[in-house]
């Protein structure tokens, strides 16, 4: 079984709706990320959260929120979608680890915002 | 804040051996990345070396540092089809990491 997991690995929605990506993982890290990739752009950080009681925002969080329901359970939501945040969504998990900051990634979830 | 610069695009014939570079401006930066993302997919760690080495061979890859020039290099001996991906460099020391926008290698048969 893979270590992370992203949930829906495809959604097509409309403008307007509420929209939810999950991402859960087996590997027992503190750490955990969402990027969101567009083609040319590399990736942007979204959100990340350090453990379950820390949230922080990283470059793109406007439009975007998370929950942190457990160590091994990081949720985005898009509250209101819109045609711009179609996207590919990664989500990434690291351990703690002084100087070190080795990511281990989700398969994905194409977004599509019609 | 942290820049990470990185060429988008690389092609070679196969056989060939592709050499993906990538140079960075924070000196603190302490482990230095590289991940692979084949279509379709998410990123898979390729390999990483620490700051205080200057290589690091792994059988086809071979990683150097500069930490004169900030500049990492990534080369792969023998290049196959298989290797056409998008490769991305990523550095850390103040974390969360920080990517390169990523060089698609196209490998041609």
């Amino acid at each position: 079984d893979a270590d992370v997991t992203q949930t829906p690995r495809n959604r097509i929605t409309k403008t307007g709706k509420r929209i939810m990506l999950e991402c859960s993982q087996t590997k027992g890290h503190d750490r955990m990320y969402w990027y969101r990739q567009d083609p040319g752009l590399g990736l942007q950080l979204i959100y990340y959260s350090f453990d379950v009681k820390d949230i922080n925002k990283g470059e793109i969080s406007d439009g975007y929120s998370v929950s942190r329901q457990a160590q091994a359970k990081f949720s985005l939501s898009l509250e209101s979608a819109i045609p711009n945040q179609t996207a590919l969504y990664f989500c990434a998990t690291s351990e703690t680890g002084e100087g070190t900051d080795t990511q281990y990634f989700g398969p994905g979830t194409r977004l599509t915002v019609l | 804040g942290e820049d990470v610069e990185q060429s988008l695009f690389l092609s070679v014939r196969e056989g060939d051996s592709s050499v993906i570079n990538c140079t960075y401006t924070d000196s603190s930066s302490t482990y230095l990345y590289w991940y692979k993302q084949e279509p379709g997919a998410g990123l898979q760690l390729l390999t990483y070396i620490f700051s205080n080495m200057d290589m690091k061979q792994d059988q086809r890859l071979t990683v150097l540092l500069n930490k004169k020039d900030k500049h990492l290099s990534l080369r792969i001996a023998d290049t196959q089809t298989g290797d056409s991906a998008i490769y991305f460099c990523a550095v850390s020391g103040n974390t969360p990491l920080v990517f390169g926008k990523g060089t698609r290698l196209s490998v041609i048969a």
